[in-house]
Order: structure tokens, then sequence, then C-alpha cells
């Protein structure tokens, strides 16, 4: 059974850089597209982009300046860094695993991050 | 302001049938599959329904997706107190701006 679990500071401040980490297990992580959601306080769901296992990155146009998404194979983990943060990226973030990068297939239980001094 | 629109609220009673509305356009729904998600309180999204009108395995038949045009539906039939939950709808948006996008969740209340 596949399983994906987010792991990251659940507070950042203002301007810093916000990384997070996605385990994976039950699963190889050389296939499928390897996804971050994430969903603000008022439900909205926002797709931030995925890394796929052959290399190839999409970001959300609005994140792209300051958003990259990486894959560790050897640890089985991909992660996201967000920088510059500010109060409108404070949301619950989701790690997926997406079929053909637009179906969201299996997802973590989610990771609440605030941002704020 | 989300891109494909839902209605906030949908209710029925047990055993009824609600349909569940995602409009979009020509760049979005008009062009690309549309996927379906539940998410109860304090959870995670669930894949029900992915390309328009597929079940994922161990999704009931009750759950049934069909597109039209720049817009999309979810059934449920047979409605039960468990599927009290919000219903989200997502697709790929072709645009010049290309990227993953999503309604704002519709509130399915059970009476």
């Amino acid at each position: 059974q596949v399983q994906l679990q987010e792991s990251g500071p659940g507070l950042v401040k203002p301007s810093e850089t916000l990384s997070l980490t996605c385990s994976v297990s039950g699963d190889s992580i050389t296939s499928d597209y390897w996804s971050w959601i994430r969903q603000s306080p008022g439900k909205q769901l926002e797709w931030l982009g995925y890394f796929h296992y052959r290399g190839t990155t999409n970001y959300n146009p609005s994140l792209k300046s300051r958003l990259s998404i990486s894959v560790d194979t050897s640890k089985k983990q991909f992660s996201l860094n967000l920088t510059s943060v500010t109060a409108a990226d404070t949301a619950v973030y989701y790690c997926v695993r997406a079929r053909n990068f637009d179906v969201f297939e299996i997802w973590g239980q989610g990771t609440r991050v605030t941002v704020s001094s | 302001q989300s891109v494909l629109t839902q209605p906030p609220s949908v209710s029925a009673a047990p055993g009824q049938k609600v349909t569940i509305s995602c409009s979009g356009s020509t760049s979005n729904i008009g062009k690309n599959f549309v996927s379906w998600y539940r998410q109860f309180p304090g959870t995670a999204p669930k894949l029900l329904i992915y390309d328009n009108k597929k079940r994922p395995p161990g999704i009931p038949d009750r759950f049934s997706g069909s597109k039209s045009g720049t817009s999309a539906t979810l059934d449920i039939t047979g409605i039960q107190t468990g599927d009290e939950a919000d219903y989200y709808c997502g697709t790929w948006d072709s645009s010049l701006t290309a990227n993953m996008v999503f309604g704002g969740g519709t509130k399915l209340t059970v009476l």
C-alpha cells in the first residue's frame, strides 16, 4: 500500500524559505508524477507543481519564480522549497502521487504551515 | 476566485440523488479530462472520478461523472449520511498560463 508522509516546520517567518519533504513508502519513486498541492484556510485547492521521475518539472506559473521541487530517489523522498514566503502562503500542504500529472491518486495526510513572525 | 465554478452547497435526503456541477471554459474543461475529489473535515482529498467518468478501484458505482462541453457533473445516487463532505472538481487548463485548476468545492449536506 502506497503511503506518503509530509514533514517540515509548522511555522515559517515572512521572507524566509519554506522547505517540506515527502517520504514515500510502498512504491517506487522512479515512476509517476510527484506533486505538491496546498489548501488555503478558505479551503481552496491550489496546485503547486510536480516532478516527473524522468527529471522534468512543471510549476504553477504564479509561483514559478519562488518554487522548486526535487526528488531524492535514494531516500524515496521528494521536496518542496518555496522562497520569500508571505502570509498568503499559509496553508495545508499535501504531497501527492499523480497519474498522468492531472489525476491525484494518492495523497499524504497534509502538513499545516503558518507564515507569521 | 476559482477558475472552475461549483455551487457552494447542495443537500439531499438519504436515498436520494444529488448532482454537483462544475463549470469551466474552452481552455480547461472544454479540452481536458475532469477529475473529482471528496474531502472529509480534517483529512486529505480522495480521488473519486478521473478522466471524466472513470472510477478508481474501491469507489462504488453510486458515484458517476460526466462531461459536456465546458461543464462536468458528479452524480451521487443512494445518498448516505457518510457522503456528507466537500467535493472538488479539477482539470488542466491549457491557456497560456498552463496550470492545474480546481473548483471552489461543494459542501454536500445530508438532510
